[in-house]
């Protein structure tokens, strides 16, 4: 069975500062893997995903992750804060259950807060 | 257009009541997805919907009743909801052919049971 681990139900940082935020995953199978962001009282919006084409994931808004199977992770990162980037991020595995369906299992998910 | 669209946004029912929550996508998807989220908490899958076949069943309470009526359209039936049912619900949509595919999610109708 697919799981994904956050570690940190909450992050601060202050703004221009680097963003990391870290997401461990259990796979039996080559996993995919996802991030997602949700602002207040919004749906979810991918930020980057992970279909084993590269390790290193480049996605909007400047977010970035890198797949480290060694470590079993898939940290997402930031160079830069801004503001803006304030949100619940969360890690996604694909469940494999049924072959064809994207279904995702989501991890409990991190808030980030960004000082000004 | 990339986009789910779900009505009503905001929905505050009885016990008693009878509702339906609406998904709607434009993007030729053959999958489409019922999350439930609670406060401070992931979404939790509820129902999958394959080429309008009902797919996944997550074990939901039969007060819950989804429909699939074309590709394009996904209802949640709501019927003897409880006051621990009230959540944003979620609705997302994917194409087929594989778990890389990402889910496109709606904005959720936020439900309130009283």
């Amino acid at each position: 069975a697919q799981s994904v681990t956050q570690l940190g139900s909450h992050v601060s940082v202050s703004e221009g500062a680097l963003v990391l935020l870290r997401c461990n995953y259990s796979s039996s199978v080559p996993p995919y893997l996802f991030w997602y962001v949700q602002y207040p009282n919004q749906g979810l919006q991918l930020l980057l995903k992970y279909t084993s084409a590269a390790t290193l994931v480049k996605g909007i808004n400047g977010f970035e992750a890198e797949f480290k199977k060694s470590e079993t992770s898939f940290h997402l990162t930031k160079p830069s804060a801004h503001m803006s980037d304030a949100a619940e991020y969360f890690c996604a595995v694909s469940d494999r259950r049924g072959g064809s369906q994207g279904n995702l299992i989501f991890g409990k998910g991190t808030k980030l807060s960004v000082k000004p | 257009d990339t986009e789910v669209t779900q009505t009503p946004k905001h929905l505050v029912m009885g016990m008693t009541n009878k509702k339906s929550l609406k998904c709607e996508q434009h993007m030729g998807h053959r999958a489409m997805y019922w999350y439930k989220q609670k406060a401070k908490k992931p979404p939790e899958l509820m129902f999958v919907y394959s080429y309008e076949k009902l797919s996944i069943n997550e074990s939901v309470p039969s007060r819950f009743s989804p429909e699939c009526p074309n590709s394009s359209l996904l209802n949640l039936h709501l019927h003897a909801l409880q006051p621990e049912d009230s959540a944003l619900y979620l609705c997302a949509s994917s194409q087929e052919g594989g778990g890389y595919r990402e889910l496109f999610f709606g904005e959720g109708s936020r439900l309130t049971v009283l």
